[in-house]
């Protein structure tokens, strides 16, 4: 069976520090892959999502970026965080697009 | 861009009165899903809607895609304790990526 990871579930970082989040996918190939942002109370931004090995497309021109090193594994990051960088971060996969999406249990970052 | 309404943000039930949602998109869709996010969780997949006029139930559950694929509603049918969460509806209109409406909030007062 398909498993989705995300580490670490919370963190707490100063502003101007780095960040970097990672997203594994277990139990499947190729898979679509989608980095979200949730504000609390509030609905899904789409960050990033990539249909394959070092393709990257950005949704959100911020100070954020992703990677896809290896198929399974998705990788959120920034040089220097911001205070609005706070927030639920969640990564998700799906088998093409048009299916549904699987997402991990999500990382809770606050920027202080 | 493409944007996804919900409505309402918010709803107060007494358990056991019946809920609804409505997502509402400008532009036409390929097809709709339906996800659950309970408090301090992750949204979890509840049904994808893909005909126009299509209409699927889960239990108390029912969902019904528009006509015209721009709309779409989720109906809860006799509110339990365990429906609490927010329900969000994503939207795709033949992309990768999928739109997620703004969600409506669910509490079910026992």
């Amino acid at each position: 069976s398909q498993t989705i990871h995300q580490w670490p579930a919370t963190l707490v970082q100063p502003v101007g520090s780095p960040l970097s989040l990672e997203c594994t996918v277990e139990g499947t190939s190729n898979p679509n892959l989608y980095w979200y942002r949730q504000a609390a109370g509030r609905g899904l931004q789409l960050l990033f999502y990539s249909v394959g090995i070092g393709q990257i497309s950005s949704e959100v021109p911020q100070n954020l970026s992703a990677s896809r090193p290896q198929d399974r594994q998705f990788i959120l990051s920034s040089k220097k965080l911001l205070l609005s960088d706070s927030g639920f971060y969640l990564c998700a996969w799906s088998v093409t697009n048009h299916n549904e999406q699987f997402f991990g249990p999500g990382t809770r970052l606050t920027v202080l | 861009g493409q944007q996804v309404m919900q409505i309402p943000q918010y709803q107060h039930v007494q358990e056991g009165e019946d809920f609804t949602t409505y997502c509402n998109s400008s532009t036409t869709l390929s097809n709709i899903q339906w996800y659950k996010q309970r408090p301090g969780g992750h949204p979890v997949f509840l049904i994808q809607l893909v005909k126009s006029g299509e209409v699927k139930k889960q239990k108390r559950l029912t969902f019904q895609f528009g006509e015209a694929k721009k709309n779409s509603s989720l109906h809860i049918t006799a509110t339990q304790t365990t429906d609490v969460g927010t329900y969000f509806c994503a939207a795709t209109s033949g992309t990768y990526k999928y739109i997620f409406g703004t969600g409506t909030r669910l509490k079910v007062l026992a």
